[in-house]
């Protein structure tokens, strides 16, 4: 769990900024891939990228959102334009390989606060 | 559309006794299963899976059931000890998902009492 860096840990936005979230996944893990918790719900998922590559972006909203994991540094969420309905914990997960789920590991997440 | 249900949003057990966490889902191409377990302002840690070939799944003290034919599966922890206090989410994935897509549950928070 320790591997996955998340940061920062917790960020506070006025509604209508922009919120920048990084994930640096494990060492030598190529695949990441974004969760958000809303308040007493499950985790959902949002996108899962490789390094240069977006492969599943279904669980994005169309509007505000974008993610990428470039080919050096760490994989960025952007939301624009804050609205409160943003506020929730944002996990990233890192794998080294396409093969099973159960090798992804979860970093401490980011909460995000919008007032 | 919750695919994945976990109705009973907390379980009180004592030390020593077994937990019994319950797992509901609808939708029937899901083939694989997990459980996580979490605790507060830390992310998910796995703790065990299952295929949709088996029915059945053993690790020291956890042991996670699947009823294809209900949709529903259930993890079994035994004897419960008080580090197993967190919430556990139980989570699928379908043969049409990609291969970092997970449905999770809202969880259910476990609280074990000496």
């Amino acid at each position: 769990n320790a591997g996955v860096m998340q940061n920062p840990r917790h960020l506070v936005r006025r509604r209508g900024q922009e919120a920048r979230l990084r994930c640096s996944p494990m060492k030598g893990h190529s695949h990441v891939y974004w969760y958000r918790q809303l308040p007493e719900e499950g985790l959902k998922f949002m996108v899962y990228l490789q390094k240069e590559n977006i492969i599943d972006e279904s669980g994005m909203p169309k509007e505000r959102f974008s993610a990428e994991f470039p080919k050096e540094g760490p994989s960025i969420l952007r939301i624009q334009q804050v609205v409160r309905g943003d506020s929730a914990a944002y996990f990233c997960a890192s794998s080294p390989i396409r093969q099973g789920v159960t090798e992804a590991f979860f970093g401490q997440g980011t909460r995000l606060t919008v007032v | 559309d919750q695919q994945v249900k976990q109705n009973s949003p907390s379980l009180s057990v004592q030390e020593g006794r077994i937990s019994i966490l319950n797992c509901d889902y609808t939708n029937s191409m899901f083939d694989y299963f997990l459980w996580y377990k979490k605790y507060p302002a830390e992310g998910p840690t796995f703790l065990i899976s299952i295929s949709s070939i088996k029915d059945k799944n053993e690790d020291g003290r956890f042991t996670v059931f699947l009823n294809k034919s209900a949709k529903h599966l259930s993890l079994h922890i035994v004897p419960s000890q008080p580090g197993d206090s967190a919430v556990y989410f139980c989570a699928a994935s379908g043969t049409t998902d990609s291969w970092g897509k997970l449905q999770f549950g809202a969880g259910t928070q476990v609280v074990v009492t000496p």
